[in-house]
């Protein structure tokens, strides 16, 4: 089925630890996209990329740094957590980031608590 | 910059009620989408809707319609006859359509309850 994967589901994170979150999508879409979700806050974007080897900042890029290698792989890794860092962590892809029209698609979300 | 108000941030209604859940948006752009998502409690994001700027026609799918308003620039979601499985936090969303990349900008969400 196509769609987006993430991993892991969920993590308990010692603060200070370094982490990834894995996001792999099948439908061959260019651009991707990284937003953390907080209560009372929606979803706020931290990176994206248009297309493979390209990569830019959101509203909320600090502590975040992203890779985009190929075009069905976009992790996204925390150097060094910090527990405000806790939070649930979409992934999401588009086909065309140039047409402000296609809705964007989210992956299920990994659940992310640092200690 | 853009800016999305969702106002309600908890609403309850009891089954069968209509309700409607008010988005309020900002930009300078003369050309924009908004869409509504919805997000159950098994906490998946599910696209609902999309809109263009240039579009003000109201729209409706079954129990569901939205009432798009260029001028008081609010895109509102009705639910008629609510159920119970309507409950889930709803997130009005805008997007520009500038070259290169767009953002989405998400409004907080409303969470609705549909007592049975």
């Amino acid at each position: 089925i196509a769609g987006i994967t993430q991993a892991p589901t969920s993590q308990i994170l010692a603060a200070g630890r370094r982490m990834t979150l894995r996001c792999t999508q099948d439908m061959r879409h260019n651009a991707m996209y990284w937003y953390r979700q907080d209560l009372g806050l929606g979803l706020r974007l931290i990176h994206y990329s248009n297309t493979a080897g390209t990569t830019g900042k959101g509203e909320v890029p600090d502590g975040y740094s992203v890779s985009r290698a190929n075009t069905d792989d976009f992790p996204l890794t925390l150097a060094s957590a910090v527990p405000s860092q806790t939070s649930v962590y979409f992934c999401a892809s588009s086909p065309n980031p140039g047409q402000a029209s296609y809705e964007q698609y989210f992956g299920p979300g990994t659940r992310l608590t640092v200690t | 910059a853009q800016k999305v108000t969702q106002a309600q941030t908890e609403i309850s209604v009891v089954e069968k009620e209509d309700v409607t859940l008010d988005c309020v948006y900002e930009t300078r752009d003369t050309t924009y989408y908004l869409f509504w998502y919805k997000q159950p409690p098994s906490g998946e994001l599910v696209f609902l809707i999309r809109r263009n700027s240039f579009d003000e026609q109201n729209e409706i799918s079954g129990r569901y319609s939205w009432n798009f308003q260029k001028s008081t620039s609010s895109f509102n979601f009705t639910i008629t006859a609510s159920q119970v499985v309507d409950s889930a936090v709803y997130f009005c969303a805008l997007s520009n359509s500038g070259a290169g990349s767009y953002q989405l900008t998400f409004g907080k969400g409303t969470k609705l309850s549909v007592i049975p």
